[in-house]
């Protein structure tokens, strides 16, 4: 059974169009992280979550929003979508935020284009 | 501030030769560091990563050791295989996860 689920797999979405992506993690973890994935930048840190709290946020748009509504979600909202959107978005889990286990777990992705 | 460099972006090499990818950091205090690997269409997911007790972790054939004085963390395999061929990361961990920019390794037969 998969551990890190996101949904959905594939995403198209036109231009300033708003979307979420998906993420819940069965591991029993108190961190949860978005990643970004694009040919421009191989693997970009978004956000950290812990015990559902904003931990660290490197975006500088603030047209990406996470949201946590229970301690094993973590969905990213992302309004007025722009071509340069297009990445493969990973969500991704830890037991702890930092040291020994701070261990990331990534889920499947999500494969966002933007037309 | 904290950062990890992989100098290489690709690494080429024939099935057989030993290998190893760079990554150097820099940090204010003694991080944790890891490897993960991608392979193709995949997501990442942890290779090794470094001992408080200065052990040096292994899987898969990859070792790494965590030289504090030169402040590197090199991955290393003694015999490359085809099913190799991945995208590397390493990371740090120093209170939030710094990833470097990823080493292109291509195994060839």
């Amino acid at each position: 059974d998969p551990k890190i689920i996101q949904k959905p797999k594939y995403l198209v979405a036109v231009t300033g169009s708003e979307k979420i992506l998906i993420c819940e993690q069965y591991l029993g973890h108190n961190a949860m992280y978005w990643y970004r994935q694009s040919a421009k930048k191989p693997l970009e840190f978004m956000f950290s979550y812990s015990y559902q709290k904003l931990m660290d946020n490197q975006t500088a748009s603030s047209r990406f929003q996470p949201q946590s509504s229970k301690k094993n979600h973590l969905d990213l909202q992302i309004t007025a979508l722009k071509p340069d959107d297009s990445a493969t978005y990973f969500c991704a889990s830890s037991q702890d935020l930092t040291g020994n286990y701070a261990e990331q777990f990534f889920g499947p992705g999500t494969r966002l284009t933007v037309l | 501030g904290d950062s990890v460099t992989q100098t290489e972006g690709l690494v080429t090499l024939t099935e057989g030769l030993p290998v190893m990818l760079n990554c150097t950091y820099q940090s204010t205090y003694s991080p944790f560091l890891f490897w993960y690997v991608q392979h193709l269409n995949e997501a990442p997911k942890l290779l090794l990563k470094s001992f408080t007790d200065n052990k040096r972790p292994e899987h898969q054939g990859f070792h790494a050791t965590l030289h504090k004085s030169s402040s590197s963390f090199h991955l290393q395999k003694s015999s490359a295989q085809l099913s190799d061929s991945a995208l590397y990361y390493c990371a740090l961990d120093n209170n939030r996860i710094f990833f470097g920019d990823g080493t292109q390794l291509v195994v060839k037969p």
